[in-house]
This record gives C-alpha cells, sequence and structure tokens, in this order.
C-alpha cells in the first residue's frame, strides 16, 4: 500500500508570493491532516479535513487554508508569504475513529 | 501549561543500555496515545500506540500508560546508535492529535 505522498519535496519562494501543497493520502484514508514543524515551535497543527469538510482548524492565521478534494486528496495554500513561514510542511492520513496519523516526507518551504 | 510536555534533551545512553523517555499530558479525557521516531530531515514514523492503562510491548519497544498520572513512557531496550533520532509523543484530546516537541535521543558507541 502506498504512503501518503506529498508535492513537491522542496519549495524556495520570495516573500508576498502565495504557495500550494499537495498532499495524497493512503488509500482508504479519509481524514487529512496539516502540520507545520519548525526548529523553536515543534509540530504545529495547521487544519484537518474529514469528507471534503474542514474538522479542526489550528491557530494559524488566515492565510493559511486548505481543502480537500472527493478523492481525499488536500491542498493547503499560503497565501503572502512572509519569513516566518519558513518550515516543514508535513501532511498526514489517518484511518477512521483514533487510528494513528502517518506522515507524508513532507514539503520544505523557504522564503527569502 | 503545555498540553503534551517532554523534555527536550538530548538523552545520552550507551549502546545496549535501557533508554526511557517521558511524556505528560494535561487533558484527562485524552484516549489515544502514540510515539513517533524523527531522524534528522525525515517525517515522523510511528512506533508505537497504546489506548490503556499498563504496558505494551513491541520488539525492543516498550510504551507504558498511566491515565490517573497522565503520563505515557516510551522505553527502548538495547539501545543501539540507530536509536539516535528525536522521540515525539502525540496525545489524542478531545478533537485533535496534540504533539510534544519531542526528545532528543543520542546512543553512542
Amino acid at each position: 500500500k502506498a504512503g501518503v505522498t506529498q508535492t513537491p519535496r522542496y519549495l524556495i519562494k520570495t516573500r508576498g508570493q502565495q504557495v500550494t501543497l499537495s498532499c495524497s493520502p493512503i488509500s482508504g484514508h479519509r481524514s487529512v491532516s496539516w502540520y507545520q514543524q519548525t526548529p523553536g515551535q515543534g509540530l504545529q497543527f495547521l487544519f484537518e479535513y474529514f469528507s471534503e469538510t474542514q474538522r479542526n482548524k489550528g491557530n494559524f492565521p488566515g492565510r493559511f487554508s486548505g481543502r480537500q478534494f472527493s478523492n481525499s486528496r488536500s491542498e493547503m495554500n499560503v497565501s503572502t508569504l512572509e519569513l516566518g513561514d519558513s518550515a516543514l510542511y508535513l501532511c498526514a492520513s489517518s484511518g477512521t475513529g483514533n487510528s494513528p496519523l502517518h506522515f507524508g516526507n513532507g514539503t520544505r518551504l523557504t522564503v527569502t | 501549561q503545555k498540553e503534551v510536555e517532554q523534555n527536550s534533551g538530548p538523552l545520552s545512553v550507551p549502546e545496549g543500555a535501557i533508554a526511557s523517555l517521558n511524556c505528560t499530558y494535561s487533558d484527562r479525557g485524552s484516549q489515544s496515545f502514540f510515539w513517533y521516531r524523527q531522524y534528522s530531515g525525515k517525517s515522523p514514523e510511528l512506533i508505537m500506540s497504546i489506548y490503556s492503562n499498563g504496558d505494551k510491548e513491541d520488539g525492543r519497544f516498550t510504551a507504558q500508560l498511566n491515565k490517573a498520572s497522565q503520563y505515557v513512557s516510551l522505553l527502548i531496550r538495547d539501545s543501539q546508535p540507530s536509536d539516535s533520532a528525536t522521540y515525539l509523543c502525540a496525545v489524542l484530546g478531545t478533537d485533535k492529535l496534540i504533539f510534544g516537541t519531542g526528545t532528543r535521543l543520542q546512543v553512542f558507541p
């Protein structure tokens, strides 16, 4: 069974631009969560989607948004990039109930 | 108070020793607990799940859960240099999975 796939692996953007990251979950998983990881803050929860609906949202500004498609694939978008948005963005999928998250390889975003 | 707390380390242990990693959490209603291992530059990898009080063993790994004390731990027996990584404790609260900041483990030969 294929794991969680994130694209692209690396991105370099300049301040003020916007970026879209993509995530394909494990087949059969309907829940997709996004996390931001930085050295100082650890893993910070961005949002979770289930069956195309945002089920939960973390404490991030409105510049961070996401969506999920009918095939459970998800995208997250960051608009008006700031230097502080440089981070590893991780997508994870899970099955039903209290199943654990399975992470993709992440997208490393660098904002210059 | 942070929702999930871990000592950041580094925890240094010699090869062959037992490494003990600890985690406390604040949400008394939490029911699911996970340990992830993250190598530098890589994504977190699930190594253990535990849902009920007591011990759960999987190979060289043992997870221990004490809900009354809001405490979960991970023991790694016969530690190997390849175990050197950051170990993340994750707790499923009422609506989302919360991660600790991780404990860096160093196993030296």
